[in-house]
Order: structure tokens, then sequence, then C-alpha cells
């Protein structure tokens, strides 16, 4: 049984970096499929972030892009996002899945962390 | 990038209804489309991948349609449990993902 789950600071400052990790159980990320992150906003409909490969290539939101990195930690079974320059608009809860990018969509998710961009 | 609209945005329906969820894209995306359900508090569900077929587990009930730029959702006898937001997305590996804005179900 794959699971997901995501975890970090639930309060970030203005300007400062949102780090988030999502640790995964029951398959080696090492083995196949993109890793990557989706956010809601309050009030809002879902939003893809962008994903990761084991093999080191990401896909990434372009309207994000300029402030994200998505990275694979395979000695953990775990993987990381970093927003940069954060502001109230990027108030979200934020939730890591596996992207079967071939096949399925995102197939398996974790259960979604708050984050609040607040002074 | 490409742009997914979904209808209605809100629907109302008792248990038993036939209900159906529209989702249009505005270029071709083939079959690469995949459907979720999303529960307050839960994450998000997949119910649908290319299109039509259903994912392991999911109830039969549910069944998509279409290609190129139009698909559909149907619950052929929607019942208690199916309330949630339903999300349509794109997964066209040659543009970025991108989800419609959602269809809210409630029971009557």
């Amino acid at each position: 049984q794959v699971q997901l789950q995501e975890s970090g600071p639930g309060l970030v400052k203005p300007s400062e970096t949102l780090s988030l990790t999502c640790a995964v159980s029951g398959y080696s990320i090492s083995r196949s499929f993109y890793w990557g992150w989706i956010r809601q906003s309050p009030g809002k409909g879902l939003e893809w972030i962008g994903s990761a490969s084991h093999g080191g290539n990401t896909n990434y939101n372009p309207s994000l892009m300029s402030r994200l990195t998505i990275s694979l930690d395979t000695s953990k079974n775990q993987f990381s996002l970093n927003v940069n320059s954060v502001t109230a608009a990027d108030t979200a809860v934020y939730y890591c899945a596996r992207d079967d990018t071939a096949m399925k969509g995102l197939e398996y998710w974790g259960q979604g962390i708050l984050v609040t961009v607040s002074s | 990038d490409i742009q997914m609209t979904q209808s209605p945005s809100t629907l109302s329906a008792s248990v038993g209804d036939r209900v159906t969820i529209t989702c249009r894209a505005s270029q071709s995306i083939d079959d690469w489309l995949a459907w979720y359900q999303h529960k307050p508090g839960k994450a998000p569900k997949l119910l649908m991948y290319k299109a039509s077929r259903l994912e392991s587990g999911v109830p039969s009930r549910f069944s998509g349609s279409g290609s190129g730029t139009e698909f559909t959702l149907t619950i052929s006898s929607l019942q208690p449990d199916d309330f949630g937001t339903y999300y349509c997305q794109q997964y066209n590996r040659y543009s970025p993902v991108t989800f419609g804005g959602g269809t809210k179900v409630e029971i009557k």
C-alpha cells in the first residue's frame, strides 16, 4: 500500500521560503514515476504545482516556475518542495502525490498540510 | 497552457438520480484526462483515468467518456456518499498539467 505524508511548518512569513517534505512508504521513489505537489487555496480549486522524477526530470507550473524547486531524496524515500519569496497568495493546503504521467495521473495522495503565509 | 472548463459548477440531485458532469479542453488532449472526487478535509481520490478507465476499487456506477476536447463523468445512480467536489485534470505530456474549476455535488 503506497502512502504519502506531508510535513513542514504551518506558518511562513512573507518573502521567506516555504519548505515541505513528503515521506513515501510502500514504494521506493527511486524505482519509477514522478513525484509531485498540488495545492488548494482557500475557497479555490486544485492547482498543480509541479513534479520531479527519480531520473532528475522536472515539470513545473509555468506561473510558479521561477520560485519553485522540487527534489527527491532517495536515501530517505522522500521528496520536497521549496517555494521562495512567498506572499499571502501562497496560503493553501498543499498535497503531495505520486504522478503516473504515463497512465493514471495522480494515483496516490497525501492527506494535505495547511500552510499559512502571514507575518 | 490548456484550459479545462467544467460544468456545471454546482449541482444538487437526489439519491438515485443520474448525474453528468462535463469537462471541455481548450485544445485536444486525446484521452489524457482523469477525474477526481474531493471531500472536505480529505485527499482527492482518483476515479477515472485515460478518460474512461475506472480506477480499481471505484464503484461501477461511475463512468467516463470522451476524447479530444469533450469529456463527461457520469454517476448512474447517485448515492449519499457521492457528495463532494469533482475535478477533471488533463495530463497531456506536451503541456503543463491543469485542472478544471470543479463541480460541487450536493445531495438533496
